[in-house]
């Protein structure tokens, strides 16, 4: 089975400071990688998502994160965080194929932007 | 074109009542899953539907059941509600049983059981 862990369960940083956010996961046959972000008051959104080819994947509102294979990691960076990026951040593995295609999620990451 | 959809945004219920949610998918997609957030315990997946049949089931108790309609639609349906089943209910929809696509999510239900 797949399970996921996401190591900090909250974040605080300066804007415009950098900041990662850690993921790593857990699973005996391939997988697809995703993050998704929650805004307060609202469902899930997908921020980027690693399926193949380049293990460098970005997002158009400047996250990108990096599929290491042998860590077994899918980090989320940003250079530069703005006070809009204050949410929570969900990784997520998808298993190739087979019967079991749903999402298993990490507990979330609390990205807290202060000014 | 619309997103996921669910209903209703609110819910509130007494110990020991059924709660129904609904949810329809993105127009074309046949596949739906249901989500449990629960307060300080992530996201936990309850149930998978594809093409009208349950493909997977979280652990979770018989109570928490569900149903797919010809037109893709789901019903959550959570029996003899206890305190702890307060929580978001998220509802997300995909391209069914294609591995690389994504899901994506409605806005949830908020189920508050009193």
């Amino acid at each position: 089975a797949q399970s996921v862990t996401q190591l900090d369960s909250q974040v605080p940083v300066f804007e415009e400071a950098p900041v990662e956010l850690r993921c790593n996961y857990s699973s005996s046959v391939s997988v697809y990688l995703f993050w998704y972000v929650q805004y307060p008051n609202q469902g899930l959104q997908l921020l980027l998502k690693y399926l193949s080819g380049s293990t460098l994947v970005e997002s158009i509102n400047g996250f990108e994160a990096e599929f290491n294979k042998s860590q077994t990691s899918f980090h989320l960076r940003k250079p530069s965080v703005h006070i809009s990026d204050t949410a929570e951040y969900f990784c997520a593995v998808r298993k190739y194929g087979g019967s079991q295609g749903n999402l298993i999620f990490g507990k979330g990451t609390k990205l807290s932007v202060k000014p | 074109e619309a997103g996921v959809t669910q209903s209703p945004t609110h819910l509130i219920k007494t110990r020991g009542q059924q709660a129904t949610l609904r949810c329809s998918p993105i127009s074309g997609h046949t596949s739906v899953y249901w989500y449990q957030q629960a307060l300080g315990l992530g996201l936990q997946f309850l149930l998978w539907y594809d093409e009208g049949e349950e493909r997977n089931r979280g652990n979770f108790p018989p109570r928490f059941s569900g149903r797919q309609f010809p037109n893709y639609s789901s019903e959550l349906n959570v029996n003899a509600l206890e305190l702890e089943d307060s929580a978001l209910y998220l509802c997300a929809s995909s391209l069914g049983i294609v591995m690389n696509t994504e899901a994506f999510f409605g806005q949830g239900t908020r189920l508050t059981v009193v």
